[in-house]
């Protein structure tokens, strides 16, 4: 079974830095991309960016680029999301899920079962 | 421009057909995807490509495309369809957006 597995709720306080991750399963790691949604408390998805574990390609959102880093360890099929200096606006749900490509086409499936960040002070 | 539009809200009578729509420039050279959020939970795939549903997913769900305005039509819709959805595609610049996302009400 194809899985992706995130990491726990994390609370933190502004300023602080944070590391997430998901972990793939059940098919090769280094060849489908991965992305990262954030949605916001009773808000939409958005997508952030995607890394390509084989080779750590990394193509971001023009929204998230600079204030976010996507990072993979392919040794151990997992994808990382990380911030230098946390921001309450950082407050969200993040979701990891594997990205497919088709003709004229791309999706996202699996989905992870999202993270739970909180920044507050 | 990446951007794509959904209608923030949509009803339906128990039993009969809503069609949902995403509109984008991207939408005029790619399929979009489409995903079922309910309360609490993650995204699932409901609809990707032309109109392909994954494994699981009833046949009452279904998309199709023109110019730039992608749908996913549900005909026949039940209690538990009431949900959030949302369009995502791929465009020319190798981003992946979303559409704001439509909150279905089955009535």
């Amino acid at each position: 079974e194809v899985q992706l597995v995130q990491s726990g709720a994390e609370v933190k306080k502004p300023g602080e830095s944070l590391k997430i991750s998901c972990k793939g399963s059940g098919y090769s790691f280094t060849s489908y991309w991965i992305g990262w949604v954030r949605q916001m408390p009773g808000k939409g998805l958005e997508w952030m960016g995607i890394i390509y574990p084989g080779d750590s390609d990394t193509r971001y959102s023009p929204s998230f680029q600079g204030q976010v880093t996507i990072s993979a360890d392919k040794s151990i099929s997992t994808a990382y999301l990380q911030w230098s200096s946390l921001k309450a606006s950082d407050t969200a749900m993040y979701y990891c899920a594997r990205l497919w490509f088709g003709e004229l086409s791309g999706w996202f499936d699996p989905w992870g079962q999202g993270t739970l960040v909180t920044v507050s002070s | 421009s990446s951007e794509l539009t959904q209608d923030p809200a949509v009803s339906v009578a128990l039993g009969q057909t809503v069609r949902i729509t995403c509109q984008g420039d991207s939408l005029r050279s790619y399929y979009a995807s489409w995903y079922q959020q309910k309360p609490g939970q993650a995204p699932v795939l409901v609809i990707y490509g032309k109109n392909n549903r994954p494994s699981g997913i009833p046949d009452r769900f279904s998309g199709s495309s023109s110019g730039n305005t992608a749908s996913l039509t549900i005909t026949g819709a039940q209690a538990e369809d009431e949900a959030d959805y949302y369009c995502n595609s791929r465009d020319s610049s190798g981003n992946h957006p979303f559409g704001g996302g439509t909150k279905l009400t089955v009535l």
